[in-house]
């Protein structure tokens, strides 16, 4: 079965230091890929996402997340946190499930930046 | 980019009656909407596919006497609530998915309050 593993919980960072947050996935074929954060009381919003080709993803504000089939990992980075990052971080993977695509989120991260 | 509008934000009824809620792609055709439901401090749990023109397809465990999903044109899909109680109290999300580019944008949530 499809599944989406978040190790970390919850991590706290200080503004300007590098942030790596971690993401691992099962699934049976080459998945798709996704980043996306949640600020409190909101809807999600695209951060990055993987198809294919390149496995070194680039996305807005300024984070990265690169895909890594022989660890089944797809981690988010940012090299320097601001306070506005401060929020949740969901990893999802795209299956399929029948004729539809459906996405499956893993447990989510929340990130706290300290001054 | 892809936008997706859902109303209302904000929702309070009281036990016994039932709420309806709008998920719109704005500048896109959505043959696939999803809704999830989002417990605080947890990940989306996917409820239902809604497919324009046919049925849902409910997740398992979800009732779908409880959660009407009607889903009656390329751009509107709705979620009835019926019969709501205070459990049901929760923050419900849509998703679209993209044309073409395997892509899912969604829609800012809806805080229901059973009282």
């Amino acid at each position: 079965a499809q599944s989406v593993t978040q190790p970390d919980i919850h991590i706290t960072v200080s503004e300007g230091a590098s942030l790596e947050l971690r993401c691992n996935y099962s699934y049976g074929a080459t998945p798709y890929l996704f980043w996306y954060v949640q600020s409190p009381g909101q809807g999600l919003q695209l951060l990055l996402k993987y198809f294919s080709g390149d496995t070194l993803v680039q996305g807005i504000k300024g984070f990265e997340a690169e895909f890594k089939r022989s660890q089944s990992s797809f981690n988010l980075r940012k090299p320097s946190v601001h306070w506005s990052d401060a929020a949740e971080y969901f990893c999802a993977v795209g299956a399929r499930s029948g004729a539809t695509n459906k996405l499956i989120f893993g447990t989510g991260t929340l990130l706290a930046v300290q001054p | 980019g892809a936008v997706v509008s859902q109303h209302p934000s904000r929702v309070i009824c009281k036990s016994g009656t039932s709420v309806k809620i709008e998920c719109r792609s704005l500048d896109f055709q959505a043959t696939t909407m999803f809704w999830y439901r989002q417990f605080p401090k947890q990940s989306l749990m996917l409820m239902a596919t809604s497919n324009e023109g046919s049925k849902a397809t409910y997740e398992q465990g979800v009732e779908k006497d409880k959660f009407l999903i009607n889903h009656a044109s390329l751009t509107l899909s709705t979620l009835t609530v019926t019969s709501a109680h205070p459990e049901d109290s929760s923050f419900y999300i849509c998703s679209a998915r993209e044309p073409g580019d395997y892509g899912y944008t969604f829609g800012s949530g809806t805080r229901l309050t059973v009282v």
